[in-house]
């Protein structure tokens, strides 16, 4: 089975940085996506990583150890609506199906 | 507009009653997938679809069954509704399923209560 565990919740201040951990234990490895999601609203996609490394997109980067069932997502200049549920989802040894942390709640607070 | 839609957005219903959630993609996207979202549990994968006409076993398939005649419409099928299927479920599709970066468009959500 696929086992991939985040925090439940972090909280942070505007402008600070946040780093949120995804550690998982999956059957093969073929790939890990960050999502955020909104309360309410449908998850959209972040970042993807499959290979060992930093990948930077504007305010956000993720970060993995492929050897260390590693990932991290950082969020530098936080702002009031980077308040939301970021979640971890890796691809193993079906390249078909993805399975997700259970997500991690930031809360940016003024 | 590019979009992944799902109908209804939100139902209520009795223990049995078989139903069926649609979801439709205008992106021509060959693969789409079905997952529910519960709280502590995060989304798990029911079934997903490659093409049309070719469908798979997600990580929680029990009581729900799916099709895939056509490539835009992949709806998801309650035949006896039981109330631990009331859920949060979304629909996503993407260009390809496999390796890559292809990432996955959600539709809105349909939330589903089973009394």
């Amino acid at each position: 089975g696929q086992n991939i565990d985040q925090p439940t919740e972090m909280t942070a201040t505007e402008g600070a940085i946040v780093q949120i951990n995804c550690t998982y234990q999956t059957s093969g490895f073929n790939g890990l996506f960050w999502y955020q999601q909104h309360a309410g609203e449908a998850p959209t996609f972040l970042s993807y990583n499959v290979l060992d490394g930093l990948e930077e997109k504007g305010r956000f980067s993720s970060f993995l150890s492929r050897s260390k069932g590693y990932s991290y997502l950082l969020l530098k200049e936080l702002q009031m609506k980077d308040s939301a549920s970021y979640l971890c989802a890796v691809r193993g040894d079906n390249d078909y199906k993805l399975s997700f942390g259970a997500g991690t709640t930031v809360t940016v607070r003024a | 507009e590019a979009q992944v839609t799902q109908n209804p957005r939100y139902l209520i219903t009795v223990t049995g009653k078989k139903l069926t959630v649609t979801c439709s993609q205008n992106m021509n996207h060959e693969y789409m997938s079905w997952y529910r979202q519960d709280p502590g549990l995060g989304l798990r994968q029911i079934y997903y679809s490659m093409n049309v006409e070719v469908t798979d076993k997600g990580d929680v398939p029990e009581g729900y069954k799916v099709s895939r005649k056509e490539k835009r419409n992949f709806p998801l099928i309650l035949e006896s509704p039981s109330p631990n299927q009331t859920s949060l479920y979304f629909c996503a599709s993407s260009p390809r399923g496999g390796q890559g970066a292809y990432e996955q468009y959600f539709g809105p959500g349909t939330r589903l209560t089973v009394t």
